[in-house]
């Protein structure tokens, strides 16, 4: 079982539909995580970052941690085709030294206009 | 923001020859970097982990005298594929970490195509 499995996808929305991706985990130290977009050809950027279990909104998007079920989420509202991109999440162990990011696969979207 | 710069973006080389790529983050002092591979429909692969002025971390199956690796400064680091074949043909990308965002400060370059042929 790979430490953290997320569907690779496609996904193919329409304009201003609601987009749910996800990503279960296995590792119980890990404790910080985080969404990524990543455009065709580019590098990842952060997009959001969560630590305790709940949600946290930003604009558009809301992030979604349920560290009993090792399980997040990141919703995106009212889709836009600018928002077609690979969605990566990521995780991080807590303490001292722990810098690696471990990535999801990555969820590749379209929304159709 | 934090940037970090990456280039070339792409490069096309010939088997048995070497290239560098270089990850310089431009408006911050990065003490960690992180150089990543990623294959088509696959994740981002840790390749190896390099602190300034010391040796880089290499993930385990990571042939180090191929993919060399200095970070030199705070703000530069550089990954050499010696001796190149086609089967080195993806996409590099580099990660520096900037420890005044805190835990979430993790920046990256837009990576490097790398072409064998």
């Amino acid at each position: 079982q790979k430490e953290v499995e997320q569907d690779p996808g496609p996904l193919s929305v329409p304009e201003g539909a609601i987009v749910s991706l996800n990503c279960t985990y296995s590792n119980s130290a890990f404790q910080y995580f985080m969404w990524y977009r990543q455009y065709s050809r580019k590098g990842p950027e952060l997009l959001m970052y969560t630590y305790s279990s709940g949600n946290k909104e930003d604009g558009r998007f809301t992030a979604q941690v349920d560290k009993s079920s090792k399980y997040i989420s990141l919703f995106i509202r009212d889709s836009q085709p600018s928002d077609s991109a690979t969605y990566l999440c990521a995780m991080k162990a807590s303490g001292a030294g722990s810098y690696q990011l471990t990535f999801g696969k990555g969820t590749k979207l379209s929304v159709i206009p | 923001g934090a940037v970090v710069s990456q280039h070339p973006s792409w490069v096309i080389c010939k088997s048995g020859t070497s290239v560098k790529i270089e990850c310089r983050s431009l408006d911050f002092q990065a003490t960690t970097m992180f150089w990543y591979r990623q294959f088509p429909k696959q994740s981002l692969m840790l390749m190896a982990t390099s602190n300034e002025g010391s040796k880089a971390t290499y993930e385990q199956g990571v042939e180090k005298d191929k993919f060399l690796i200095n970070h030199a400064s705070l703000t530069l680091s550089t990954l050499t594929v010696t001796s190149a074949h086609p089967e080195d043909s993806s996409f590099y990308i580099c990660s520096a970490r900037d420890p005044a965002q805190g835990l979430y400060g993790y920046t990256f370059g837009s990576g490097t195509r790398l072409t064998v042929v």
